[in-house]
């Protein structure tokens, strides 16, 4: 499968408690994003990475949250002390950053926060 | 900041039209997308326009830009069962590495 992948597909935690999310995006892509889609809600953007370095971060994350895309290929987005409005899906979407920039998304990972 | 906005339900007949709308605020949009989620599926690209076109026609899809009043459509021409999803606008701006995404629109086909 040469698709994006995430890791976990699911993950049921506490409050308070920290979680890492994992994405692999398609390998030659050297753009990757995070989005957060709550349910009757269209993806919120959350923050990108060209290659290596974070280039942006919405103004709606928190300090909590922070990501990384250390080798710039898989990246992990780690959410600390668990609330339970964190709940949500994690999406992670890669794009080589040409032409249209037409973006592929992962199947997503599922956070409820109890 | 920039928003993007699409009526949240449709439904029509099998073999109709359908017609989803959008309006978006950005200036500098490069792209407009059209996303498609199914059910338990990820977002997959539908089309898109750049911002210096009127119309894109792909297929059954009509792509529709009316940068002025900055709104976008989609006509699904022959609309199956199969077209039944969340439709989601995109709006791509300057650079492309920031893309606001509508809260959907869920298209029902009734057979």
């Amino acid at each position: 499968d040469t698709g994006v992948s995430q890791d976990p597909r699911h993950k049921i935690t506490k409050r308070g408690q920290n979680v890492t999310f994992r994405c692999d995006p398609i390998s030659e892509h050297n753009r990757l994003y995070w989005y957060r889609q709550t349910l009757g809600q269209g993806p919120e953007f959350l923050t990108y990475f060209q290659n290596e370095a974070q280039l942006e971060k919405s103004r709606l994350l928190s300090d909590r949250f922070s990501a990384e895309r250390p080798k710039g290929s898989f990246s992990t987005l780690e959410i600390q002390r668990t609330e339970q409005g964190d709940s949500a899906m994690y999406l992670c979407a890669s794009s080589l950053g040409t032409g249209n920039n037409e973006q592929f998304f992962g199947p997503g990972t599922r956070l409820t926060v109890l | 900041g920039e928003d993007v906005e699409q009526s949240l339900f449709l439904s029509v007949r099998e073999g109709d039209s359908s017609v989803i709308n959008c309006t978006y605020t950005d200036s500098s949009s490069t792209y407009l997308y059209w996303y498609k989620q199914e059910p338990g599926a990820g977002l997959q690209l539908l089309t898109y326009i750049f911002s210096n076109m009127d119309m894109k026609q792909d297929q059954r899809l009509t792509v529709l830009l009316n940068k002025k009043d900055k709104h976008l459509s989609l006509r699904i021409a022959d609309t199956q069962t199969g077209d039944s999803a969340i439709y989601f606008c995109a709006d791509g701006n300057t650079g492309g590495f920031k893309t606001i995404f509508g809260a959907g629109t869920r298209l029902f086909v009734k057979a």
